[in-house]
């Protein structure tokens, strides 16, 4: 089956500097790739997805690159603000039958004013 | 718009007593997962129901767990007895099309 791992656990920046997250998958029949944030205390939610079809989306301070050769995926934050705090998700499914998502281990994200 | 619905939101039981855990999906939603975390590891898939049939069970952990989805609607993952490992936050998702919309979900303690 699937497996995804990610890296880093923790991640301590400056606000302002640039935040990067990275994650590799296994399985080659996986096409569509989301990051979800989890705030303290609250649900996970959608910030970003990709699609395999696709090598690059970005929507405001956010972007992620998915490298399929490769099978790796990253999240850039730029300008990384105090509310950008919180443990980031990467995950990989199949769209196909609107499978299981496997998710990565998670990155605490602090961002220091 | 509603969102997902967990319930309860945290639980504390001994060890060997039984819990059941509340799923209510978005409205119109086939798609139902449960998913769990344990000791801020990942978030590790349960199960998923396409309405009320169950489609990929391949994550449940052993028979202790069952879980139910009656009418297609809302969905019941009951641990019995429950065991120390089982602690954990217990996340439901539902999804239509790509996004997965997340429970709150339920923080379960066994002592």
């Amino acid at each position: 089956g699937e497996n995804v791992e990610q890296h880093p656990s923790t991640l301590s920046v400056q606000e302002g500097d640039s935040a990067v997250i990275k994650c590799t998958y296994s399985d080659s029949a996986s096409n569509y790739f989301p990051w979800y944030k989890q705030e303290l205390g609250k649900r996970p939610q959608l910030i970003i997805d990709i699609r395999s079809n696709v090598g690059e989306k970005k929507d405001q301070r956010i972007a992620v690159t998915l490298n399929k050769t490769a099978k790796h995926f990253s999240l850039h934050i730029t300008e990384t603000q105090p509310e950008d705090s919180a443990v980031y998700f990467c995950a990989a499914s199949h769209t196909d039958s609107w499978g299981k998502l496997q998710f990565g281990a998670g990155t605490q994200v602090v961002v220091t004013p | 718009e509603a969102g997902v619905t967990q319930f309860p939101s945290h639980s504390v039981i001994e060890k060997g007593q039984t819990v059941t855990l509340r799923c209510d999906p978005i409205s119109g939603h086939d798609n139902l997962y449960w998913y769990r975390r344990v000791m801020g590891k990942e978030i590790k898939f349960l199960l998923h129901f396409v309405k009320e049939s169950k489609q990929d069970e391949s994550g449940m952990p052993n028979n202790r767990f069952l879980a139910e989805r009656t009418g297609g609607t809302y969905s019941t993952l009951k641990v019995q007895p429950a065991e120390l490992e089982d602690s954990g936050v217990y996340f439901c998702a539902s999804r239509q099309r790509e996004e997965a919309f997340f429970g709150q979900g339920t923080r379960l303690t066994v002592v």
